[in-house]
């Protein structure tokens, strides 16, 4: 199974300042890579899918980077919304396999 | 607008079986791919299964192969999820899921429900 290791576990930033996460991959995954964002008590929400492509309705401060095996999400200016949970997902090969997850909260 | 509302969710002891249901509206059923997606406690997220448009392609995280089997009724726009020989590791809250390609690999999950928990405890 591709093994995806996201860090850091916990990002403390402020709001407008820049965030950037980032998910390695065990193995090639191609741009094969979504990422979720999950708030306390509710479901995910799907941000990004191939690797860059934002999901409909998604804000253009999120942006995503990366092929093979590093990858990185991007949220250049935060705003008080996205304190969340962030998970990486590849999609290249069964069984689909998610990250730990990044905890983004308030400095 | 797109739902989806799971249920069939509860408690039930460790051996049991239960059967998750998925109401999907709002958009075309029988052209998505579907998933489910589980979270334990206090936990990450776990890909399940998910299943192709005709129901024929099913795909099972190595947790629960043998134990779980997922089938959709494109006539009543359902999903479900059949869970056999559950065990206390299997406890969480069950996501529905609609990927957004007919192709089950391909994308992503872009619309979730709100979950459904199950307990698996004697």
């Amino acid at each position: 199974d591709i093994v995806l290791t996201q860090s850091p576990a916990t990002l403390s930033l402020s709001p407008g300042e820049r965030a950037t996460l980032s998910c390695r991959a065990s193995q090639n995954v191609g741009r094969y890579l979504a990422w979720y964002q999950q708030k306390a008590g509710q479901a995910p929400r799907l941000l990004i899918y191939d690797a860059s492509d934002r999901a409909t309705g998604v804000p253009a401060r999120f942006s995503g980077d990366g092929s093979g095996t590093d990858f990185t999400l991007t949220i250049s200016s935060l705003e008080p919304e996205d304190f969340a949970i962030y998970y990486c997902q590849q999609r290249e090969n069964w069984p689909l396999t998610f990250g730990g997850g990044t905890k983004l909260e308030i400095k | 607008e797109v739902q989806l509302l799971e249920s069939g969710g509860g408690l039930v002891q460790p051996g049991g079986s239960l059967r998750l249901s998925c109401a999907a509206s709002g958009f075309t059923f029988r052209s998505f791919a579907m998933s489910w997606v589980r979270q334990a406690p206090g936990m990450g997220l776990e890909w399940v299964s998910s299943i192709d448009t005709s129901g024929r392609g099913t795909f099972f995280a190595d947790s629960v192969k043998g134990r779980f089997s997922i089938s959709r009724d494109n006539s009543m726009n359902t999903l479900f999820l059949q869970m056999t020989f559950l065990r206390p590791e299997d406890t969480a809250i069950y996501y529905c899921a609609k990927t957004r390609s007919w192709v089950p690999i391909a994308k992503g999950e872009d619309y979730w429900g709100q979950g459904t928990l199950v307990t698996v405890s004697s």
